[in-house]
């Protein structure tokens, strides 16, 4: 079954504790995208990657990693997680730039206390 | 002013009814539009593409007008599996751009 998974789902952590959320998808996509939503502010992109080793910055890039060794996984980074990135994270895969469908993970619900 | 806009609503409507959504872009060099469902706590899922002559899947027409750069989606005979937000994607050079959504109701 094509799909985009995302690890952890729910998580609850605390200001300045590292954290990763890996995503994952079997689809063969080059070009895969985290974003963030907060109520009233829709989905905000945070990087995206057109390519293995090739990533860029979306609209929200500051407090966040990326990286792109593999092409199926592309892991979202918080070296030191704040309050204000207690948000819904989504990661989302397509299979070319712009015109296809975006395939999106469960999304993944993180607390900064 | 937002790149891509959309009245948030809610929108309450009884079933069998028929619901409009407009949204409006900024950008006009902007080269291709979709509508998306997501449901509440869930992913966005695409509910179709907008082409330039307008496109109809079944209860569901989008259509889009470029010289006032809005697009819209006509959902006929509202069923309460419609219940849902829509958000509006614009592709402006490769990049997609969400609005805010619109939350739709269908009441029995």
């Amino acid at each position: 079954e094509a799909q985009v998974t995302q690890n952890p789902r729910y998580l609850i952590t605390v200001t300045g504790k590292k954290l990763t959320v890996t995503c994952s998808q079997n689809m063969n996509h080059e070009y895969m995208s985290w974003y963030r939503q907060d109520p009233g502010l829709g989905l905000r992109q945070i990087y995206y990657s057109m390519n293995v080793e090739v990533t860029d910055k979306g609209d929200v890039p500051e407090g966040y990693k990326v990286s792109r060794k593999e092409k199926r996984n592309f892991p979202l980074i918080l070296e030191s997680p704040s309050p204000n990135q207690t948000s819904l994270y989504f990661c989302a895969s397509q299979s070319g730039w712009g015109r296809y469908e975006q395939y999106f993970g469960p999304g993944t619900r993180l607390t900064v206390t | 002013r937002k790149e891509v806009e959309q009245d948030p609503g809610p929108f309450n409507v009884p079933e069998g009814a028929t619901v409009a959504f407009n949204c409006t872009y900024s950008n006009s060099a902007s080269q291709s539009f979709f509508w998306y469902r997501q449901d509440c706590r869930k992913e966005p899922k695409l509910l179709m593409s907008v082409y330039s002559s307008g496109n109809e899947d079944g209860r569901f027409t989008a259509q889009l007008n470029r010289a006032s750069q809005y697009i819209s989606l006509l959902i006929r005979d509202s069923k309460l599996s419609d219940s849902a937000t829509y958000l509006c994607v614009v592709n402006s050079q490769g990049q997609l751009t969400f609005g805010s959504g619109t939350q739709l109701t269908v009441l029995p």
